[in-house]
């Protein structure tokens, strides 16, 4: 079977970094994305790792291990609008559709 | 840019009625989903379509159907809408790669 597992809620300060862990099992590994969603709108996509290591995109960035089934999104100098949910998705098995964890709340603070 | 247009942002309906939710998008994308997002449950996948005409049931199916006549156009049909398909009601499409999502459509059946 397949499951993703992230935390449910985490708390930061304006200014700071914060890492949002995932961890999943798959069979059959064909990448995982990150997606961000603000209250009450759609999700966006962030990221895709398909390769273990890090990739890097301005203030956030992307990590994974498919050794260890381990993935985080690392969010450096955050602002007030990175108040968000963060979403970790892998794809089904040899299809377009995606497995979608329950995401990670964030909030920061002044 | 991908396009997603979902016909609504709001929708109020009554139990029992017939509900059509509409979404087109502007990419030539192959792949169309239909999820719905409740506190706590995170996105679950109601149908999906990988081509005109074609469709694959998702994890929660029962009461809904869908319609894709045209490769743009996905339709999710609540063929008699009951209290608890009050929810948030987003699609996507894709094509090989991640899915991009409309702005969703909060409907709320009285």
């Amino acid at each position: 079977g397949q499951n993703i597992d992230q935390p449910t809620e985490m708390t930061a300060t304006e200014g700071a970094i914060v890492q949002i862990n995932c961890t999943y099992q798959t069979s059959g590994f064909n990448g995982l994305f990150w997606y961000q969603q603000h209250a009450g709108e759609a999700p966006t996509f962030l990221s895709y790792n398909v390769l273990d290591g890090l990739e890097e995109k301005g203030r956030f960035s992307s990590f994974l291990s498919r050794s260890k089934g381990y993935s985080y999104l690392l969010l450096k100098e955050l602002q007030m609008k990175d108040s968000a949910s963060y979403l970790c998705a892998v794809p089904s098995y040899n299809t377009d559709k995606l497995i979608f964890g329950t995401g990670t709340r964030l909030q920061v603070f002044p | 840019d991908v396009k997603v247009t979902q016909s609504s942002r709001y929708l109020v309906k009554r139990t029992g009625e017939k509900v059509f939710l509409e979404c087109v998008q502007d990419m030539d994308h192959e792949n169309m989903f239909w999820y719905r997002q409740d506190p706590g449950l995170g996105l679950r996948l109601i149908y999906f379509s990988y081509d005109v005409k074609m469709k694959e049931k998702g994890d929660i199916p029962e009461g809904y159907s869908v319609s894709r006549e045209k490769k743009e156009r996905f339709s999710l049909i609540l063929e008699s809408a009951s209290t608890n398909q009050t929810s948030m009601y987003l699609c996507a499409s894709s094509f090989r790669g991640p899915q991009h999502f409309g702005d969703g459509t909060r409907l709320s059946i009285l």
